[in-house]
């Protein structure tokens, strides 16, 4: 089986940095993905580590340790459209994406 | 490039009637395609894997006379919803592996109605 945890919500202002936390086990693990989804729309891609580190993308980083099973996405300079959920989801042997339960971001002004 | 079209993008059915889905991939060729529901402030769940040109796999407690699947093309997949209840109503999403990088292209979300 797999199994996720991600905070459930985060609150941060325009301009502010914010982390959100992904913790995982699952069996055959290739590397850690990040999707952002805006209400009512499609989830988009953002990052994958498939190595332990951090991946930087312009305002975004996505970092992990494959020993803690644990990996991060940084979000940094936020703005308002920055507000949306955002999952973590591991990429395994089968070749499925399987999402965790999505963290919510609030970013207020 | 990479791009995933779904359709419709909302459809409203009465219960007990069927509906389908559409999901294709229009700048390249996808053997796998994904299905998944997304009921309001809730994750994705995945609900089968559709391979071309053979049988889906269905998820763990997803019932595959009710949600059918068919592959028959590299770039086109559809869901149809049977026997449609209000229990049904939902988002429906697709996403196919990207040819580009390491991201899964998604569909943009079929909302269902049931009423």
């Amino acid at each position: 089986g797999q199994s996720l945890e991600q905070p459930s919500e985060v609150t941060a202002v325009e301009g502010a940095i914010v982390q959100i936390n992904c913790t995982y086990q699952t069996s055959g693990f290739y590397g850690l993905s990040w999707y952002q989804q805006h209400d009512g729309g499609a989830p988009t891609f953002l990052s994958y580590n498939g190595l332990d580190g951090l991946e930087e993308t312009g305002r975004f980083s996505s970092f992990l340790s494959r020993s803690d099973s644990y990996g991060y996405l940084l979000l940094q300079e936020l703005q308002m459209k920055d507000s949306a959920s955002y999952f973590c989801a591991p990429y395994n042997q089968g070749g499925k994406l399987i999402f965790g339960q999505g963290t919510e971001l609030s970013v207020k002004p | 490039g990479a791009v995933v079209s779904q359709h419709p993008s909302r459809v409203i059915c009465k219960s007990g009637t069927s509906v389908k889905i559409e999901c294709r991939s229009l700048d390249f060729q996808a053997t796998t395609m994904f299905w998944y529901r997304q009921f309001p402030k809730q994750s994705l769940m995945l609900m089968a894997t559709s391979n071309e040109g053979s049988k889906a796999t269905y998820e763990q407690g997803v019932e595959k006379d009710k949600f059918l699947i068919n592959h028959a093309s590299l770039t086109l997949s559809t869901l149809t919803v049977t026997s449609a209840h209000p229990e049904d109503s939902s988002f429906y999403i697709c996403s196919a592996s990207s040819p580009i990088g390491w991201g899964y292209t998604f569909g943009s979300g079929t909302r269902l109605t049931v009423v």
